[in-house]
């Protein structure tokens, strides 16, 4: 109940391509939806957040798409940059209760 | 730009140790975590501490770790008796005043031997 699932584990893009991360979740309590970016030897950083009441949510290259029915969120950045390498977290949460996080996708943006 | 500092890095200790993991969150944050990751898992919520007490912690809180803050900026981790399961990377993580908009400190990587 408390879970958000993500998918994939790992995903590998070319430069200007777009990089596609999903997110599950089961809880209908939840009312925000946040992603964090994470490089390495350094602490998640807050990347881009959607609540329930919009479908989409869109900051430069980063956009998410929500769909509240199906209890599903996307990540999607266009034009990915070899900088966007890192890994990136969903993440949800109920009220002001404590965010839950997917397990992390790691992204590799190759030239 | 502000932001949580944690030391050590790294800590490597014998299993039974106790560890005391600190940080310094921003200054004018009110609302204050500790999170963990093991190695290639999700970032899992560990406690969180809102005017100069616990106001939630996880199961994996148990009566081995606390926290406090000990003076104005500090706030420490304590793990008693440390397992070889708590290896893992260990986040502090400080708000202006909801938990949406944390901001994590860079952790520390503790090895449980």
């Amino acid at each position: 109940q408390q879970q958000v699932k993500q998918s994939p584990q790992s995903l590998i893009v070319q430069k200007g391509g777009i990089s596609i991360i999903n997110c599950a979740y089961e809880n209908t309590a939840f009312d925000y939806f946040p992603w964090y970016q994470q490089f390495p030897g350094k602490g998640p950083a807050l990347l881009i957040a959607i609540r329930p009441d919009v479908s989409e949510k869109k900051e430069g290259r980063f956009t998410i798409s929500f769909n509240k029915s199906a209890k599903q969120f996307s990540l999607h950045i266009m034009d990915s940059q070899p900088g966007d390498s890192a890994t990136y977290f969903c993440a949800a949460m109920a009220g002001n209760t404590p965010l839950v996080f997917g397990k992390g996708t790691r992204l590799s943006v190759i030239a | 730009e502000p932001e949580v500092t944690q030391t050590p890095s790294h800590q490597v200790t014998q299993m039974g140790q106790e560890v005391i993991l600190r940080c310094v969150p921003i200054s004018n944050h009110l609302y204050f975590y500790w999170y963990r990751q093991i190695l290639g898992q999700k970032v899992e919520f560990l406690v969180s501490f809102y005017n100069n007490e616990i106001s939630e912690k996880s199961e994996i809180f148990d009566d081995q770790f606390s926290v406090e803050r000990p003076d104005g900026s500090n706030f420490t981790l304590k793990i008693r008796s440390t397992k070889l399961e708590d290896s893992a990377m260990y986040f502090c993580a400080s708000s202006p005043g909801t938990a949406e908009k944390l901001f994590f400190g860079s952790g520390t990587q503790l090895s449980v031997l």
